[in-house]
Parts: structure tokens; C-alpha cells; sequence
């Protein structure tokens, strides 16, 4: 049962432009979401996160968003980098610093 | 600066070995989270410690077990490997904050179990 989803596995953007990547949720008792970039053989790295009592949350080219009525979260790079090609995983906290990771959407951000 | 160290980079082992992977923090997180990668699968979490000599399953405990002697180590041990747990295996770490979410990660270990 897959309670956090990236439906779009991969993703592909021009330099430059605006890259938004995508997620679901199904457990309503999530209160916390957070972001993480991984590069290959590297372990993923925190990008940026939002409490369920926001709706926005900005951090220079990166803005997350949730809606909560919906179930959905997204997170948007603006201008997208060729360094920004990277995968991308979507995680929800369900109590006690546990985190449910969804499936990652990769992204390629090409010059 | 936070680091999080795993003792291998990549492993083979053979079907029915003992392997441990061993994971160590130098930032005195109290916890300490065991994950594998697949593709398709995302991270999923085996086990977790949020205490010396505490464990709590996570998502998938089955076939492995951990260890945590002291604080900055945190071991999982597969008592008897098989191919289905060829992955990459990512260990974390956090502070006991219930306002601190984020986990930091180290290099992961790619294991071939043939």
C-alpha cells in the first residue's frame, strides 16, 4: 500500500525554465512533508519541507506547496539548473520523526 | 558538518552468508534509521532506533535484524542473505527533536547477493 506517490517517473526540462514535480498522498494523519534531491551514489540530501498547517513554503529557487484538501504536494524549481538533475523524492511524516518516501521522479534539466 | 558513514560502498555476497552492514554519526542524533532503495519501490524503512539497545521494525523487518551497542552505531545484519535482498541500503540519522524532521543520510551501500 503506497501511502506517498510520484506518479511521473522521470521528468525532463530546459535550462531555465520552471520544473515541477509531483506528489500524492493517501494517510490524512501526515503533518509534516519534506523534500530530498539524490544524486547517484550519493545518499539523498534534505531540500526543503512544509507542515500541514502551511500551504506554501519558499527557500530561493525552490517553493513546495500543499494542498491538503486535495492530498497533493509539489515542489517547483524556478529557474531549473543542469545541477538540478538529480532524483527526486517526496517523504511525509506519520509521527515520531518516521518518514513514508514515495517512488522518486527524475529529473533532467538539459543545458 | 553532519556526516553519516557506511562501511562499504559496495558488496558481494553469496546466498545463505551472514552480512552486516554497519552505519556510524558523528553528531550525536539519538536517532538511527535503516532503509533499502529500489527502483520503482522508493526508500522503504527496515528498522529504526531512537535509543541505544532500542529497535522498532519499520515497513519491511523481515530477514534482517539490527544492533545498537552504542550511539553512534547503528548495524543491520542479514542473518541469512538472499538474492531478494540485492538493493541499496541507505542508513540515516536525526536528533531526538520532535521539530526537526529531516534525516541525514549517508552514501548508501550497494549489495549484490548472488
Amino acid at each position: 500500500d503506497q501511502q506517498v506517490k510520484q506518479n511521473s517517473p522521470s521528468l525532463s526540462v530546459q535550462e531555465g525554465r520552471i520544473s515541477i514535480l509531483n506528489c500524492d498522498y493517501t494517510n490524512s494523519m501526515f503533518d509534516y512533508f519534506l523534500w530530498y534531491k539524490k544524486y547517484p551514489a550519493e545518499g539523498p540530501t534534505f531540500l526543503i519541507s512544509i507542515s500541514s498547517i502551511k500551504d506554501k513554503n519558499e527557500d530561493g529557487r525552490f517553493t513546495v506547496f500543499l494542498n491538503k484538501s486535495a492530498k497533493h504536494l509539489s515542489l517547483h524549481i524556478v529557474p531549473s539548473q543542469p545541477g538540478d538533475s538529480a532524483v527526486y523524492f517526496c517523504a511525509a511524516s506519520r509521527g515520531f520523526q518516521k518518514l513514508v518516501f514515495g517512488t522518486g521522479t527524475r529529473l533532467l534539466v538539459s543545458p | 558538518d553532519v556526516k553519516v558513514t557506511q562501511s562499504s560502498r559496495y558488496l558481494v555476497k553469496r546466498t545463505g552468508e551472514k552480512v552486516f552492514l554497519e552505519c556510524v554519526q558523528d553528531m550525536d542524533h539519538e536517532n538511527m534509521f535503516w532503509y533499502r532503495q529500489d527502483p520503482g519501490l522508493g526508500l522503504r524503512l527496515i528498522y529504526f532506533s531512537y535509543d541505544v539497545k532500542m529497535k522498532e521494525k519499520g515497513d519491511i523487518p523481515e530477514g534482517y535484524s539490527v544492533s545498537r551497542e552504542k550511539k553512534e552505531r547503528f548495524s543491520l545484519i542479514l542473518e541469512s542473505a538472499s538474492t531478494n535482498q540485492t538493493s541499496m541500503y541507505l542508513c540515516a540519522s536525526s536528533p531526538l527533536d520532535r521539530d526537526l524532521y529531516e534525516q541525514y543520510f549517508g552514501p548508501g551501500t550497494r549489495l549484490t547477493v548472488t
